[in-house]
């Protein structure tokens, strides 16, 4: 069964540095996302991404996040100048409709020091 | 924005009782998705209902919809440690693709 893949599993940054996290969705999917979850507390909705532009976001998505499909494949989020509370293990979704059931990879553990 | 509650947040479960896990909002959903979190994991879509007073089946886990379209409902008989996870139900709001998760029901099981 096709997956969505991210990488890498876990990524330790010292605070104020700037980070790439990088995720391939599932390759006929349209509509990419990206949650965060911090330790112990439910899923949180960052971003939304359609034909190559951003269809929705949340508060906690402000100017210190980015996202980009640089290439057919990969669906980057960059987070500029991280801080304390940005360690969070982020997942990447993607569905092929939408409305439709969105399918999440494995994360990226992110560690701020 | 939309918001949607769940109770209980822990659920402790003797291996073979039953359990109910439920989800309530203020709002009238347009559908409500199920997903799964193994502890370690991410979270896997289980099933969405969209009609009023809708019942879905997956062997042991019996999914409802409210008739009202307010609230929902996952009941798991016969627990397993395989049911071992935290259960989120999440909402998307119609002509979105965001979805809003509840704050999940962690389920712990014990043989």
């Amino acid at each position: 069964e096709p997956e969505v893949t991210q990488t890498p599993s876990h990524q330790v940054t010292q605070m104020g540095q700037e980070v790439i996290l990088r995720c391939v969705p599932i390759s006929n999917h349209l509509y990419f996302y990206w949650y965060r979850q911090i330790l112990g507390q439910k899923v949180e909705f960052l971003v939304s991404f359609y034909n190559n532009e951003i269809s929705e976001k949340s508060e906690i998505f402000d100017d210190q996040f980015s996202v980009e499909r640089p290439d057919g494949s990969n669906f980057t989020l960059k987070i500029r100048s991280t801080k304390l509370e940005d360690s969070a293990m982020y997942f990447c979704a993607s569905s092929e409709i939408q409305g439709q059931p969105q399918h999440f990879g494995d994360g990226t553990r992110l560690s701020i020091l | 924005g939309q918001q949607v509650m769940q109770i209980p947040q822990y659920q402790h479960v003797q291996e073979g009782e039953d359990f109910t896990t439920y989800c309530n909002s203020s709002t009238t959903l347009s559908n409500i998705q199920w997903y799964k979190q193994r502890p370690g994991g991410h979270p896997v879509f289980l099933i969405q209902l969209v009609k009023s007073g809708e019942v879905k089946k997956q062997k042991r886990l019996t999914f409802q919809f409210g008739e009202a379209k307010k609230n929902s409902s996952l009941h798991i008989t016969a627990t397993q440690t395989t049911d071992v996870g935290t259960y989120f139900c999440a909402v998307i709001k119609a002509a979105g693709n965001k979805l809003t998760f509840g704050g999940g029901t962690r389920v712990l099981v014990k043989p």
